[in-house]
């Protein structure tokens, strides 16, 4: 089973405000990472799909980078909105065969 | 991309019972998965669900429990059997063309055993 940690697990920000977050994973074997983003009662949204050390790719305001390496991704929200609120989740494709492991999210949520 | 539909959307069975959850997916695809997501745990991947084969299963998840269809491209069933309440979960249909493609999911079937 693979370990895929995401850090911080919630935080809250305040509208307008930038904010991070860390998706930790092990970095043999890597393919493919995949970012979703995921509200209550709705399906979780496909935000990216990072193949290549050093790749970074935005939508819109939100924006995500790879270190293959040393197995991390950091994703990006800037001037956050009470949309983004929704929990965030990374899930790793080892050996590409689209069997991901995910983190347990990062919970955002944003204040008005 | 591909939209996939999940019936029921949710769902409260008695222990002991056995329901079954269909997947649909708009377009043809080569690759379909279950997960299921516990009360404040990861989203953990169940099977991977073949056509016209057997389902391959990851490591604590047995098809007398989880039995997995997939007479097609484009469908697949999923079903929780003997129920316990500690198979009260979300459980996700998903769905991709290829390795490194995006993977979609469904919305979901929110099952609570009592």
């Amino acid at each position: 089973i693979l370990n895929v940690e995401q850090s911080p697990q919630s935080l809250h920000v305040q509208e307008g405000d930038s904010t991070n977050f860390t998706c930790s994973f092990p970095s043999s074997n890597f393919y493919a990472l995949h970012w979703y983003r995921w509200e209550t009662a709705k399906s979780p949204e496909a935000l990216f799909v990072m193949t290549l050390n050093g790749d970074e790719k935005k939508k819109g305001r939100i924006s995500a980078t790879l270190n293959t390496k040393e197995g991390y991704s950091y994703l990006y929200i800037k001037g956050s909105q009470p949309e983004d609120s929704a929990t965030y989740l990374c899930a790793p494709d080892t050996y590409g065969n689209n069997r991901l492991a995910f983190g347990k999210g990062n919970q955002v949520v944003v204040i008005p | 991309s591909a939209v996939i539909s999940q019936k029921p959307s949710r769902d409260i069975c008695q222990r002991g019972t056995s329901l079954t959850i269909q997947c649909q997916v708009d377009s043809q695809v080569t690759m379909m998965f279950w997960y299921r997501q516990q009360p404040g745990q990861s989203l953990t991947l169940i099977a991977t669900a073949n056509q016209g084969s057997e389902a391959t299963y990851e490591s604590g998840f047995v098809i007398d429990k989880f039995p997995i269809s997939r007479p097609n491209l484009t469908f697949s069933t999923l079903t929780v059997s003997n129920m316990s309440p500690e198979d009260s979960s979300i459980y996700l249909c998903s769905a991709s063309s290829r390795p490194g493609n995006t993977i979609y999911f469904g919305e979901g079937s929110w099952l609570t055993v009592v």
